[in-house]
């Protein structure tokens, strides 16, 4: 079975802060996804790493997969109140299987 | 395209009775997945359709569960004898064709109180 477990479970910050969100499995996947989801609504897509060692930016944001392909970080810098939400990495072929989630707070 | 699409985006039921909630998805979408979430935590995998064709179901669903896609476009899923333990955000999407990099658009979910 691939599991994603992702650290740290709870972040909180101010604006202007940089941070990093963590998934890691023992299983190898050809590709992970990241997600963001606000309070009421789905996941919504943010990225697709596809190559170990791949690197992607969104803005504030910095995708990387690992070289191994087992683990992908989440980096933003500077941060903002409208960051907040719940970041989920999620991996799979015929079906995703979502991390555990990180759920950050950014404070104004 | 409106999106996915789920309906009530609120139930409140009382254990023992029976729930259903409608999807209807991304109208070209063949993929219709179904999953499950509580507080703070990442969605749980629970079925998905290929068209009409229920392809997976998780094992760790119980009897209890039922989805179905009747004619390939919108689905249903039905909880029978609901217990709190159900009670959970039910979330759904759809995408194109399914497999590696393909991106999953999600309805805001059903979230479901079982008293």
């Amino acid at each position: 079975t691939q599991l994603l477990e992702q650290s740290p479970q709870f972040l909180s910050i101010q604006e202007g802060e940089n941070l990093t969100v963590y998934c890691n499995s023992s299983s190898v996947f050809s590709s992970l996804q990241w997600y963001r989801q606000e309070p009421g609504e789905g996941p919504v897509l943010l990225v697709t790493v596809v190559t170990g060692g791949e690197v992607k930016k969104l803005k504030r944001l910095t995708f990387q997969f690992g070289d191994a392909r087992k683990d992908s970080s989440l980096h933003i810098t500077a941060a903002q109140p409208g960051d907040t939400g719940l970041y989920l990495c999620a991996g799979g072929t015929d079906k995703l299987i979502f991390g555990t989630g990180t759920r950050l707070q950014v404070f104004p | 395209d409106t999106g996915v699409s789920q309906d009530p985006r609120h139930k409140i039921t009382k254990r023992g009775q029976n729930v259903t909630f409608r999807c209807d998805p991304i109208s070209e979408h063949n993929r219709l997945y179904w999953y499950r979430q509580t507080l703070g935590q990442g969605p749980e995998f629970l079925t998905y359709f290929q068209n009409e064709a229920q392809l997976e179901k998780s094992r760790l669903l119980s009897d209890r569960f039922s989805a179905e896609r009747p004619k390939g476009s919108f689905s249903t899923l039905e909880i029978q004898r609901t217990e709190q333990g159900d009670s959970a955000m039910y979330l759904c999407a759809s995408s194109l064709n399914g497999g590696r990099n393909e991106k999953l658009f999600f309805g805001s979910g059903t979230q479901l109180s079982v008293l």
